[in-house]
């Protein structure tokens, strides 16, 4: 079957911009995570969501960073008034269960990425 | 939250030897799973060993979890250049989003 995708492959945008990335998960997967990941780093949790509730937003970085999902379906990370701190590739994963807080009781599947880059 | 660290950071191997990685956690577990990262795209995910497992295989790759010592150890045998790529461990648990360390990043020259 389909595996996760996103959208687009590449962004690249002007400072101040804002940006929406796109996510679609496997489908009947309960969980999606969104991820950040700089260059030559590991991945920064940023949100997830049980369902189209996201009962933990402690990783996004600041009040430019949003993200919704339509049941339990499509997600957006919207990212407004871009700056050059935020290039790095945004990986979206999606699993079939999840536990309480978001605890991963099941595999993870990745997204290819969206690789964004801010002049 | 915690966290997986990945030990080395960089390993630069012949092809044809065996590659071990390693993965270091603060707190408690349920799982903890292994990925794989070819040119700073998507994961693949590779194992998931539970917390009552101590050992898994998978073809080349065997994985180890020794929960006393909060840590785990990746082997991959008989390297190829096709498994050169940056290699994370994801730990979960209780409460806690799973969390990733910064990789092993992972050489193999044919």
């Amino acid at each position: 079957g389909a595996g996760v995708s996103q959208s687009p492959s590449n962004k690249v945008t002007e400072k101040g911009k804002d940006v929406e990335l796109r996510c679609d998960p496997i489908s009947g997967h309960t969980a999606l995570y969104w991820y950040r990941q700089r260059l030559g780093q590991g991945l920064e949790f940023l949100i997830y969501f049980q369902g189209n509730s996201a009962p933990d937003k402690s990783g996004l970085p600041s009040d430019r960073f949003s993200a919704e999902r339509t049941g339990e379906s499509v997600s957006t990370l919207t990212i407004q008034r871009t700056q050059q701190e935020d290039s790095a590739v945004y990986l979206c994963a999606s699993s079939l269960l999840v536990g309480a807080g978001g605890a991963s009781t099941d595999t993870q599947y990745f997204g290819p990425g969206t690789r964004l880059t801010v002049l | 939250s915690q966290q997986g660290e990945e030990d080395p950071q960089a390993l630069s191997i012949q092809e044809g030897e065996n590659a071990t990685m390693n993965c270091s956690y603060k707190t408690s577990i349920n799982n903890l799973q292994w990925y794989r990262q070819n040119s700073g795209r998507g994961l693949v995910h590779l194992i998931l060993i539970r917390s009552n497992e101590r050992e898994k295989h998978s073809g080349r790759l065997r994985v180890t979890l020794d929960t006393s010592k909060k840590s785990s150890s990746l082997l991959i045998t008989a390297s190829r250049a096709a498994d050169t790529a940056s290699y994370f461990c994801a730990t979960s648990g209780g409460s806690y989003i799973p969390t990733f360390g910064r990789g092993t990043s992972l050489i193999v020259h044919p």
